[in-house]
């Protein structure tokens, strides 16, 4: 499988800034997922990051909130805007494997004071 | 869209027993079963999945089952060992979608 790797791998911010979470593949994959796990619960889906084109964001994530970039086949970077303290989470990237197989990244982890 | 339901919570069971967590999904066109691992402070980790043109399918002491027609799918671990204790998530989903994740499975092995 991929090597995935995340930037930063933890932070401490202050409410009202915004953060730039890095994800990187060792291997050109063609899906990149963003994906939120609030403490002590499940993940949920962000957005998809396309390459060439926009997001694709699920119910109840916007842009504003959440841009995303996917400049290439290796990276993609997901902006946490204007940050609040229900923004606190770890944030985590999936690549596919073969046959649809999802691998994560490591996660970052977000506390917003 | 998808929702998955996963039961139980919680299961406790005895070192060397069986268990088995269920999940259920609404979609009819998912078609990707993955379930997941994760131990505390670690990101999850593939441990086995199942395509829909798939009955079951088995790892070791691991297997999946899925019902298309009842849309459930099950985890079965044999011969639970402490190395086991984690907590498990089902998902759907497929193609070129993202996952859709059940609320997970903290699994906790007795000694």
């Amino acid at each position: 499988s991929a090597v995935i790797s995340q930037k930063p791998s933890r932070d401490i911010c202050q409410r009202g800034t915004s953060l730039t979470i890095q994800c990187q593949v060792d291997s050109q994959v063609t899906m990149m997922f963003w994906y939120r796990q609030q403490p002590g619960q499940s993940l949920t889906l962000i957005a998809t990051a396309n390459q060439g084109s926009e997001a694709t964001y699920e119910s109840g994530f916007v842009i504003d909130k959440f841009p995303i970039s996917r400049p290439n086949l290796t990276f993609s970077t997901l902006t946490v805007s204007n940050m609040s303290p229900e923004d606190s989470s770890i944030y985590l990237c999936s690549v596919d494997g073969s046959q649809e197989t999802q691998y994560f990244g490591p996660g970052t982890r977000l506390l917003v004071l | 869209g998808e929702n998955v339901e996963q039961h139980p919570s919680t299961l406790s069971v005895q070192e060397g027993d069986s268990a088995v967590i269920k999940c259920t999904y609404s979609d009819s066109a998912s078609n990707y079963f993955p379930w997941y691992k994760q131990e505390l402070g670690k990101r999850p980790q593939l441990i086995i999945d199942i395509r829909s043109n798939v009955g079951e399918k088995k790892d070791q002491r691991i297997a999946v089952t899925l019902n298309k027609t009842a849309k459930h799918f099950s985890l079965h671990i044999t011969e639970t060992q402490p190395e086991d204790s984690a907590v498990y998530f089902c998902a759907a989903g497929g193609g070129a979608d993202g996952l859709t994740f059940g609320k997970g499975t903290h699994l906790i092995i007795q000694p």
